[in-house]
């Protein structure tokens, strides 16, 4: 079976301070790959999407990068945090081929700057 | 780009009654609408989806709707019960370019009153 591993699950760090965030999934090959952030009490903004290794699709200008070294493994990066980084991000993937199909979700991470 | 607008942003219902939320979304090329939902601090996951080809969908206490050609889908919930309280998020999957792009609405609140 498939699993999404995200981590870590709460960070705080300071403004300024760089950022690496996580994500990786077993169990299938060739994902499509997803980062979200979620600001408190709204929906899910689409930062970045993949459909393989290298391949980055920015949705929204930012102080936020994205990599994905691997198949099933995907970073995102700051090299100076913003207090308006704050937010639960979300990492997520689904099939890369064929008709639409269901997204599943990493646990989140809770990122703070302060 | 596809655009997913989803109301109302909130809900209140008393337990037993019905709930229904409503989105509509712009590209005729999305095949997969799927619901979401997320609780308090959780990862959003999958609660009940629907294809292009299907008018209507049933689970339980849960329905879905589509109406292809006003480009709108629907979220009924029946007999609703507290542990119903969550954010749900509506989705539409278009194929592009060879890949699913999902693009989500901004989720509605809806807290179910004991």
């Amino acid at each position: 079976s498939q699993t999404i591993h995200q981590w870590p699950a709460t960070l705080v760090q300071p403004v300024g301070s760089p950022l690496s965030l996580e994500c990786t999934v077993e169990g299938t090959s060739n994902p499509n790959l997803y980062w979200y952030r979620q600001a408190a009490g709204r929906g899910l903004q689409l930062l970045f999407y993949s459909v393989g290794i290298g391949q980055i699709s920015s949705e929204v200008p930012q102080n936020l990068s994205a990599s994905r070294p691997q198949d099933r493994q995907f970073i995102l990066s700051s090299k100076k945090l913003l207090l308006s980084d704050s937010g639960f991000y979300l990492c997520a993937w689904n099939r890369g081929q064929g008709i639409g199909g269901e997204a599943f979700f990493g646990q989140g991470t809770r990122l703070t700057v302060v | 780009g596809e655009n997913v607008e989803q109301h109302p942003s909130t809900l209140s219902v008393q337990e037993g009654d019905s709930a229904v939320i409503k989105c509509t979304y712009s590209d005729s090329a999305s095949n997969y609408f799927p619901w979401y939902k997320q609780e308090l601090g959780k990862r959003p996951q999958l609660i009940i989806d629907i294809r292009s080809n299907v008018g209507e969908k049933k689970d339980q206490r849960i329905a879905v709707t589509l109406n292809k050609t006003a480009k709108h889908f629907s979220l009924h919930i029946t007999e609703t019960q507290p542990e119903d309280s969550a954010v749900y998020f509506c989705a539409a999957t278009e194929l592009s370019g060879g890949y699913q792009k999902v693009t989500f609405g901004t989720g509605t609140k809806l807290q179910v009153i004991p």
